[in-house]
């Protein structure tokens, strides 16, 4: 599976949207990006996918580059409870494997 | 998505015993169960495939000896931590997969695990 590249950490003003980027250059054709985001001492929480066209549902939006070298994941109205851990995750076969991740600290 | 539950949710067991962890799939029959485990501050890490009615498949450098996986049922996959030690002190996750197309994970809650 390809791998990706995530910042460490962000900060982001509650009700502000949050921006997380995520580098995956060596991503191949049929491999979809993956969202999941885990709080404190609790199983990862999935958020959104997709494989080339921009995704939305209720909690995020996934913005994926033409050339699918990268992707935004974004939270429209960040709150407090969206402090975590994203990790961004590319994958085509049954097993996910995770990064460091970015943390994200929303501040009041 | 899939509901998944683990038990227990911590646990504390002296050095050199075994401690089981369940993992279950509420409302989907899982044909492949994962085990992950978390050291502080890191991220998670495979460690296993279960697999119903057939044998798990480890990563590299996970004991299977040490990690008794069982999947004997479509909904419950059980991880046995056998002769633990402090080492063994971690945050144990399971997910199932759903087996659509876009093989989406749902992860349960954790279990906490601490060896004295």
């Amino acid at each position: 599976d390809a791998k990706t590249t995530q910042p460490t950490s962000m900060d982001c003003a509650e009700g502000r949207a949050a921006n997380l980027p995520c580098n995956h250059s060596t991503i191949s054709g049929n491999e979809y990006v993956y969202w999941y985001r885990q709080i404190h001492s609790q199983g990862p929480q999935y958020i959104i996918h997709g494989l080339k066209n921009n995704e939305t549902n209720e909690m995020a939006s996934l913005i994926i580059t033409e050339d699918r070298k990268s992707s935004t994941l974004i939270l429209p109205h960040a709150t407090l409870r969206d402090t975590a851990v994203y990790y961004c995750i590319v994958r085509v076969n049954h097993d996910m494997r995770f990064g460091a991740g970015t943390r994200l600290t929303v501040k009041p | 998505g899939a509901v998944v539950s683990q038990h227990p949710s911590w646990v504390i067991c002296k050095s050199g015993t075994s401690v089981k962890i369940e993992c279950r799939s509420l409302d989907f029959q899982a044909t492949t169960m994962f085990w992950y485990r978390q050291f502080p501050k890191q991220s998670l890490m495979l460690m296993a495939t279960s697999n119903e009615g057939s044998k798990a498949t480890y990563e590299q450098g996970v004991e299977k000896d040490k990690f008794l996986i069982n999947h004997a049922s479509l909904t419950l996959s059980t991880l046995t931590v056998t002769s633990a030690h402090p080492e063994d002190s971690s945050f144990y996750i399971c997910s199932v997969n759903l087996g659509t197309s876009t093989d989406t994970q749902y992860f349960g809650p954790g279990t906490r695990l601490t060896v004295l």
